[in-house]
């Protein structure tokens, strides 16, 4: 099985903020990377496909970026309704398998 | 709209069995490959089964293959995931979804998502 390997598995940053999240998969995976987003409560919410395409109706400031074995997610300016969990999941093989996730939270 | 409204869930104790149920409307069923993922409480996600769009291929982890059976009906637009020898760790809200995949590098759904939002199974005596 193909191991994701996520960090930080929590962050606290201010409105405006830059935010990074990395995600390691344990071999190579292509592009086969996704980015979700969850809000307490509610189901996942996908953000990015393909590591770097954004899903329709999802706000630019969101962006993803890697190939292989190294990927990045970046928030470039934090808004207050970003606040959330954010998971990556790789696609290119089964099973489907999902990082440990980052807790977003508000300083 | 396109929407998974999933049932079933409750209280079991450990060793019974539990079928969940996935009601699918506002898309073509019958044409999705679809999947079960489940999320314990504060952990993470966990992808639980696969099913092609027609029955005839399923596809679980190594840890749940053989306790769990995925199934469907497109003639009623209904997806169900069988789970027997319940065991207190199977504690989760379970999702149905169409999710992208690739097997072989062959990719279908790759960036159509579509989640419902959870039944939850409580295993406890």
């Amino acid at each position: 099985d193909i191991q994701m390997t996520q960090s930080p598995s929590s962050l606290s940053a201010s409105v405006g903020d830059r935010v990074t999240i990395t995600c390691q998969a344990s071999q190579g995976i292509s592009n086969s990377l996704n980015w979700y987003q969850q809000i307490a409560g509610k189901a996942p919410k996908l953000l990015i496909y393909d590591a770097s395409n954004l899903e329709g109706g999802v706000p630019s400031r969101f962006s993803g970026s890697g190939s292989g074995t190294d990927f990045i997610f970046t928030i470039s300016s934090l808004q207050p309704e970003d606040i959330a969990t954010y998971y990556c999941q790789q696609y290119d093989n089964l099973p489907l398998t999902f990082g440990g996730g980052t807790k977003v939270e508000m300083k | 709209q396109v929407q998974l409204v999933e049932s079933g869930g409750g209280v079991v104790q450990p060793g019974r069995s539990l079928r969940l149920s996935c009601e699918a409307s506002g898309f073509t069923f019958s044409t999705y490959a679809l999947h079960w993922v489940r999320q314990a409480p504060g952990k993470g996600l966990e992808w639980v089964a696969l099913i092609s769009y027609d029955g005839r291929n399923k596809y679980y982890p190594d840890s749940l293959r053989g306790r769990f059976t995925v199934s469907r009906d497109n003639s009623k637009n209904t997806l169900y995931l069988q789970m027997n020898g319940l065991r207190p760790e199977d504690t989760a809200t379970y999702h149905c979804a169409s999710l992208g995949f690739c097997i072989n590098g062959v990719c279908r759904g790759v960036g159509l998502d579509f989640w419902g939002q959870g039944t939850t199974v409580t295993v406890s005596s």
